[in-house]
């Protein structure tokens, strides 16, 4: 998985599947935790966040899930379509609720196979 | 428009020149943040405003760089002397304040040569 410090490179699914992108993080003092899709040539893309109070948080088709007993973050994303090819970036805030400050991962590039 | 808007999107200098990036971002969104991203790696912070003010400019790795919002709303990012190291893609954001849905443009790619 990644982390905010180690990244897997790439992730293959067949269309259709459900993708799981994984993220470990180093600080424990971080109270918000955010995903960011960025296709080439873009700027990142929110997706969704969570806050450290809870465990899991859904979405359109995503799903995160944080446990803060291991630090790990895994986003789930049902039924992948070809759009959904691009890199994902896991983010971490400790400043509070606003994107001040995020520390990034290096990202998960997610390839779609027909 | 609609979306955060940088200008330019390429930018190509020589060592040792001035560079000013541009960031407009969405009307009625009063934080503004600037992040640089360096191939094959993930957006780096660089500095936060509200309103007018810089309220973290933490991200900003020496004196050579620095920005400005005068009015609250168009942001400039100024680097002096720029070295080769600073080529990356310039990224600005914006968002209410205190939401975590910050709206990324599409960056300003610059090259010191």
């Amino acid at each position: 998985g990644e982390n905010v410090g180690l990244h897997l490179p790439t992730l293959s699914v067949q269309e259709g599947d459900n993708s799981i992108i994984n993220c470990a993080y180093s600080n424990s003092a971080s109270d918000y935790f955010i995903w960011y899709k960025q296709e080439s040539g873009k700027g990142p893309q929110f997706i969704i966040d969570i806050r450290s109070n809870m465990d899991k948080r859904q979405g359109q088709r995503v799903t995160v899930l944080l446990n803060k007993t291991v630090k790990h973050l895994s986003l789930q994303i049902a039924a992948t379509q070809p759009g959904d090819s691009a890199v994902y970036f896991c983010a971490e805030n400790s400043r509070g609720g606003g994107a001040d400050g995020l520390t990034f991962g290096k990202g998960t590039h997610l390839i779609i196979q027909p | 428009g609609a979306g955060v808007s940088q200008t330019p999107s390429n930018k190509v200098t020589e060592k040792g020149k001035y560079v000013e990036l541009r960031c407009d971002p969405i009307s009625g969104h009063t934080a503004l943040y600037w992040y640089r991203q360096s191939l094959g790696q993930g957006p780096e912070f660089l500095i936060y405003f509200q309103g007018t003010g810089a309220a973290d400019d933490s991200g900003l790795p020496n004196d050579r760089f620095f920005a400005v919002r005068p009015e609250g709303s168009v942001s400039t990012l100024k680097i002096q002397r720029t070295e080769r190291g600073d080529s990356a893609v310039y990224l600005c954001a914006s968002s209410f304040i205190g939401t975590t849905e910050a709206f990324f443009g599409q960056g300003t790619r610059l090259t010191v040569v």
